[in-house]
C-alpha cells in the first residue's frame, strides 16, 4: 500500500499569515490526492480533491498544488476557524491517509 | 448532498463483536458507496473497506479481512439507506472512532463524512 507522510506534525501559525503542509507518498499516485480538515468532536471536510480542485464552497485561501509523490497544501491567510488537523489521502484502493498536521494558533 | 448519521458511542468487552449503523440520504437516484474509516487514540486514520452502493459485495482492507462485515439494510427508502459495519473479535487495539464515509459521484475521494462513533473496548 502507499504509505503517506505529513510534515510538520503540527504547526504554530499567527492567524493572518501563510500555513503550508506537507504531503508525500511512497509511491506516484499521479493526481489522486485529497485533503481534509478536521476538528474535535466534527465529521471531517473534503477540502481539496484531484491535488488541486477546491470544493465549491471552500475559500479561496485554501490552494493545493503537486503530482506524483509530492503534495502541499496553502492557506494563504489564516482565520480563526481554519485552526484544525488536516489530513491528505490517497485515493488508489487501498485508500490510505497521512497522519495529519495540526495547525495550531501561535 | 449525501448526509450521513451514525449510531452512538458503544463499550465492548474483548472478544466481543460491534456494529456501527450510518444511515445515508439526501443521494439522488442511486445511493453512493459507502467506506469505513477509524480513528485509534493518537493515531492516523485507517481505512477499514467499502460496501457496493448496488449490493453488499464489499473490498476489504487486508487487516480487517475475516472479522469486518458491511451490510446494506434490508428496510430502506428511496431516498434513506442504512449500512451496518460489523467488526467482531474485539481487541483493547480496536478502540477508536469509526467514521462512515460516501465516495464523491465523480471519484473515488469522499465527499462526506458521519459524525464518527466511538468504540470502546
Amino acid at each position: 500500500e502507499v504509505v503517506m507522510t505529513q510534515s510538520p506534525a503540527t504547526l504554530s501559525v499567527s492567524p493572518g499569515s501563510r500555513a503550508t503542509l506537507s504531503c508525500r507518498a511512497s509511491e506516484s499516485v499521479r493526481t489522486k490526492l485529497a485533503w481534509y480538515q478536521h476538528k474535535p468532536g466534527q465529521a471531517p471536510r473534503l477540502l481539496i480533491y484531484d491535488a488541486s480542485t477546491r470544493v465549491s464552497g471552500v475559500p479561496a485561501r485554501f490552494s493545493g498544488s503537486g503530482s506524483g509523490t509530492e503534495f502541499s497544501l496553502t492557506i494563504s491567510s489564516l482565520q480563526s476557524e481554519d485552526f484544525a488537523i488536516y489530513f491528505c489521502q490517497q485515493y488508489s484502493p487501498p485508500w490510505t491517509f497521512g497522519q495529519g498536521t495540526k495547525v495550531e494558533i501561535k | 448532498q449525501v448526509q450521513l448519521v451514525q449510531s452512538g458511542a458503544e463499550v465492548k468487552k474483548p472478544g466481543a463483536s460491534v456494529k456501527v449503523s450510518c444511515k445515508a440520504s439526501g443521494y439522488t437516484f442511486i445511493r453512493p458507496y459507502i467506506h469505513w474509516v477509524r480513528q485509534a487514540p493518537g493515531q492516523g486514520l485507517e481505512w477499514m473497506g467499502r460496501i457496493h452502493p448496488r449490493d453488499n459485495s464489499s473490498l476489504y482492507a487486508p487487516k480487517f479481512r475475516g472479522r469486518v462485515t458491511m451490510t446494506w439494510d434490508t428496510s430502506t427508502s428511496t431516498s434513506t439507506s442504512t449500512v451496518r459495519m460489523e467488526l467482531s473479535s474485539l481487541t483493547f487495539e480496536d478502540t477508536a472512532v469509526y467514521y462512515c464515509a460516501s465516495r464523491a459521484p465523480l471519484g473515488e475521494w469522499f465527499d462526506t463524512w458521519g459524525q464518527g462513533a466511538l468504540v470502546i473496548v
